[in-house]
């Protein structure tokens, strides 16, 4: 079975800042990663996501993440963050093959500063 | 394309009552999720649908939720006799094919509240 772990329950940050969200994962089969965002009363919408090839992954809305193999991380970071970015983002792992369900961390809440 | 639908986006029912959850996936996706998320928690896996058929109820609490995913398209969650800690949101999330790597595109929710 697969779970990941995110370190931070929330980040307060100021605008045009960076900012990295943490996440690590724990599997003992190859995986596939994912981030997920969710606005205030939406469902989840898929951030970007590692299945193989490059460990730099660039998403939507200028975020990107680095799969780090040997430190089974999957940190998400933005160069500069909006207002817009006032979110929950939720780090999420499956295996990579067959009927593997996707298991989500615990999410972090990205609090953007005027 | 269109997005997962999900009716309604609210509910309220007192405990012991009977509910149920409307799920229409995108158009082509043969994996459907419902998924469970508890106030302040990540969302966890209740059901996956591939088709009609089930793969994986192993979280689903058979004794209270049921679900089924009639012609392999829309599907109904039902929860029969409601407990306080079934409040929670139910998500519907449907892929074009079976693990993660397809990408789940999810639907807005329904936000129930047991009283």
């Amino acid at each position: 079975a697969q779970s990941v772990t995110q370190l931070d329950s929330q980040v307060p940050v100021f605008e045009e800042a960076p900012v990295e969200l943490r996440c690590n994962y724990s599997s003992s089969v190859s995986v596939y990663l994912f981030w997920y965002v969710q606005y205030p009363n939406q469902g989840l919408q898929l951030l970007l996501k590692y299945l193989s090839g490059s460990t730099l992954v660039k998403g939507i809305n200028g975020f990107e993440a680095e799969f780090n193999k040997s430190q089974t991380s999957f940190h998400l970071r933005k160069p500069s963050v909006h207002i817009s970015d006032t979110a929950e983002y939720f780090c999420a792992v499956s295996g990579s093959w067959g009927y593997q369900k996707v298991t989500f961390g615990t999410g972090t809440k990205l609090q953007v500063i005027p | 394309e269109a997005g997962v639908a999900q009716s309604p986006r609210y509910k309220i029912i007192e405990k012991r009552q009977s509910v149920a959850f409307w799920c229409n996936p995108i158009s082509g996706h043969a994996t459907l999720y419902w998924y469970q998320q508890i106030l302040g928690q990540g969302p966890k896996l209740l059901i996956q649908f591939q088709n009609n058929g089930v793969v994986d109820d192993s979280q689903l609490p058979k004794d209270r939720f049921s679900a089924e995913r009639l012609k392999g398209v829309d599907s109904t969650l039902k929860i029969q006799p409601a407990k306080l800690e079934d409040s929670a949101v139910y998500l519907c999330a449907s892929s074009l094919g079976p693990g993660g790597g397809a990408g789940y595109t999810f639907g807005s929710g329904t936000r129930l509240t047991v009283v």
